[in-house]
């Protein structure tokens, strides 16, 4: 089975850095999704980590230690459209599990 | 149209009724997903296809029945629902189903059963 753990929610102002941290536990790991959602729409593909490290994509950055069973994902320069929820969704085999989601708020 | 389509949006079905939800994919994936979404709780996977044959039933009750016609489409047919089923369904395509891959979501149908 998959336990998932990511924090409920966080909150940020505008310009500022915020790194969302997921442990996971899993058999037959592959690899590593992060997901943006925002209220009523459907997931987004952010990022995926096969092998341990840093991986960065201009403001996001998603970072994998698979022997510790921790990602975290980390936003720079929030802007307000950042405002959303993120998935932490570690895959195995075909199947792809999700946290419950981080709900991050940006303030002005 | 492109990426990943479902219809209806929304839905609102009595507990008698028999409904079926479609989803469409124009991204020559061969894997397709349902997944559920209650509020507060995680993306919940549902069932699996590959290649237009099922590999996976994640403990689903039998009230909802997923079929395949080719690996374009998706369909998941709803009958005798009961009002803890009203959630948000979502359908996902993925390039293969070995978990490498990244999913591409739908919009999803919102359900409401009464």
């Amino acid at each position: 089975g998959q336990n998932i753990d990511q924090p409920t929610e966080m909150t940020a102002t505008e310009g500022a850095i915020v790194q969302i941290n997921c442990t996971y536990q899993t058999s037959g790991f592959n690899g590593l999704f992060w997901y943006q959602q925002h209220a009523g729409e459907a997931p987004t593909f952010l990022s995926y980590n096969v092998l341990d490290g840093l991986e960065e994509k201009g403001r996001f950055s998603s970072f994998l230690s698979r022997s510790k069973g921790y990602s975290y994902l980390l936003l720079k320069e929030l802007q307000m459209k950042d405002s959303a929820s993120y998935l932490c969704a570690p895959s195995n085999d075909y199947k792809l599990s999700f946290g419950a989601g981080t709900t991050v708020t940006v303030r002005a | 149209e492109t990426g990943v389509t479902q219809t209806p949006r929304h839905l609102v079905m009595g507990m008698t009724n028999k409904k079926s939800l479609k989803c469409e994919q124009h991204l020559g994936h061969n894997a397709m997903y349902w997944y559920k979404q209650s509020a507060k709780k995680p993306l919940e996977l549902m069932f699996v296809y590959s290649l237009e044959e099922r590999v996976e039933n994640n403990s689903v009750p039998s009230r909802f029945s997923p079929e395949c016609p080719n690996s374009s489409h998706l369909f998941l047919h709803l009958h005798t629902l009961q009002p803890e089923d009203s959630a948000l369904y979502l359908c996902a395509s993925s390039q293969g189903a070995d978990g490498g891959t990244e999913a591409f979501f739908g919009q999803g149908t919102r359900l409401t059963v009464v």
